[in-house]
């Protein structure tokens, strides 16, 4: 069946890059996703990877894509300590809106 | 854009109490929703799919007597939480499908605590 793995906690101090790793099973999977839930707070997405990409890098976030080895990492630049969330990567159904969710990172940025 | 709304955002009952939570899209119909639960540093489950005008679809090991869910109206879809015990005491979140890229439009999500 399927299943999303991701490291459970990541510390980082205020300005370094912070990296959130994810490796996934259904390879049919045609969008990836990286959410983010702040507290006590439904789910933000944050941005998205198309199955035959590579690389997409969107302001401070890169996402990167090895489908071959099914892992997807999140590399978020110039880290704020607004950035202290919950960060959960998603793989999408083949066919339809259905999503598993990673078990999310823990992200805490010390200033 | 597409929106979501949740309610309860927070509700706090005594054991034996039924609950229930709303979940309606905004400005747009939705045929089918999801119904998640997310303990505390937990990622969130899919419990179940909610499908206009018929019966939910239940993932497996969730109790259909015990979270009842109702999808009445193409806006509207409640989850009722029967008899409920502190075990049930978790953070909920309901969701819409979207369209393109966008796979779903999440509520905020209800904190349910029973004492």
């Amino acid at each position: 069946g399927e299943d999303v793995e991701q490291s459970l906690f990541l510390s980082v101090r205020e300005g370094d890059s912070s990296v959130i790793n994810c490796t996934y099973t259904d390879s049919s999977s045609t969008y990836l996703y990286w959410y983010k839930q702040e507290p006590g707070a439904g789910l933000q997405l944050l941005t998205y990877i198309f199955s035959n990409m590579d690389m997409k890098q969107d302001q401070r976030l890169t996402v990167l894509l090895n489908k071959k080895d099914k892992h997807l990492s999140l590399r978020i630049a110039d880290t704020q300590t607004g950035d202290s969330a919950i960060y959960f990567c998603a793989e999408r159904e083949a066919a339809g809106n259905k999503l598993t969710f990673g078990g999310g990172t823990r992200v805490l940025v010390k200033p | 854009g597409a929106v979501v709304s949740q309610h309860p955002s927070w509700v706090i009952c005594k054991s034996g109490t039924s609950v229930k939570i709303e979940c309606r899209s905004l400005d747009f119909q939705a045929t089918t929703m999801f119904w998640y639960r997310q303990f505390p540093k937990q990622s969130l489950m899919l419990m179940a799919t909610s499908n206009e005008g018929s019966k939910a679809t239940y993932e497996q090991g969730v109790e259909k007597d015990k979270f009842l869910i109702n999808h009445a109206s193409l806006t509207l879809s409640t989850l009722t939480v029967t008899s409920a015990h502190p075990e049930d005491s978790s953070f909920y979140i309901c969701s819409a499908p979207g369209t393109g890229i966008q796979p779903q439009h999440f509520g905020d999500g209800t904190r349910l605590s029973i004492l």
